[in-house]
């Protein structure tokens, strides 16, 4: 069965500071989906990156950057000088190859102060 | 391109009661998920349609129900609602050509009282 964690329910930082949000998984599957999502207030969730479980080099899309890591099964997320517009509730989430259903954590609500 | 709409974006309704919700996905996406946001169970998928058939289903009773039209539409419907039923749906679309990407609607804030 597919599980995913994300351990660290809130996470308040000073604006410009580092964050890093956490992200564990656990699937029976080899080949398997990772993602993760932004949730603003506004309700709508914002696809952030789609990583499959072959490809284990770490991105950086701007100020984002993930780091995945199959051998202790993790997809962390790293926001580097964060911003108030950062503040969201942020998802990470698991697919089946082959499926379109995701599987998600409980979520992580980031909360960037000015 | 427009996005994922959802009508309406809020409901009331009174346990008991049926609803219908509507999706309509982003121009030329084939295949429409469902997934029910509640703050104790979190997001949870309850079916997805492609070309008007569903093709995943998740673990949720009969009461829940969908379907899709030939413009790929989709509607789901809740009969005989709960007062945990109370959520926020969520309809997410994807294109086929990059399947595992979903776009997500707004939701429809569903209250039973």
């Amino acid at each position: 069965a597919q599980k995913v964690t994300q351990a660290q329910t809130e996470i308040s930082v000073v604006e410009k500071e580092d964050v890093t949000l956490d992200c564990v998984y656990e699937t029976r599957d080899t080949t398997y989906y990772l993602f993760w999502y932004k949730q603003p207030p506004s309700g709508e969730l914002v696809f952030l990156i789609r990583r499959n479980s072959f490809d284990e080099q770490n991105e950086i899309s701007g100020r984002y950057s993930w780091n995945f890591q199959k051998s202790t099964s993790s997809f962390n997320f790293t926001i580097t000088a964060s911003q108030v517009v950062d503040s969201a509730v942020y998802f990470c989430a698991l697919s089946e190859y082959g499926a379109n259903n995701l599987f998600f954590g409980t979520g992580t609500r980031l909360t960037v102060i000015p | 391109k427009a996005g994922v709409t959802q009508t309406p974006r809020y409901l009331i309704k009174t346990r008991g009661q049926q609803v219908t919700l509507s999706c309509s996905p982003i121009s030329g996406h084939r295949s429409v998920s469902w997934y029910q946001q509640t703050p104790g169970q979190g997001l949870q998928f309850l079916f997805e349609y492609f070309s008007e058939t569903q093709r995943n289903k998740g673990n949720f009773p009969g009461r829940f129900s969908g379907r899709q039209f030939s413009n790929s539409r989709s509607e789901m419907n809740v009969s005989t609602l709960e007062l945990g039923d109370s959520a926020l749906y969520l309809c997410a679309s994807s294109d086929g050509r990059d399947y595992y990407e979903q776009y997500f609607g707004p939701g429809t804030r569903l209250t039973v009282t």
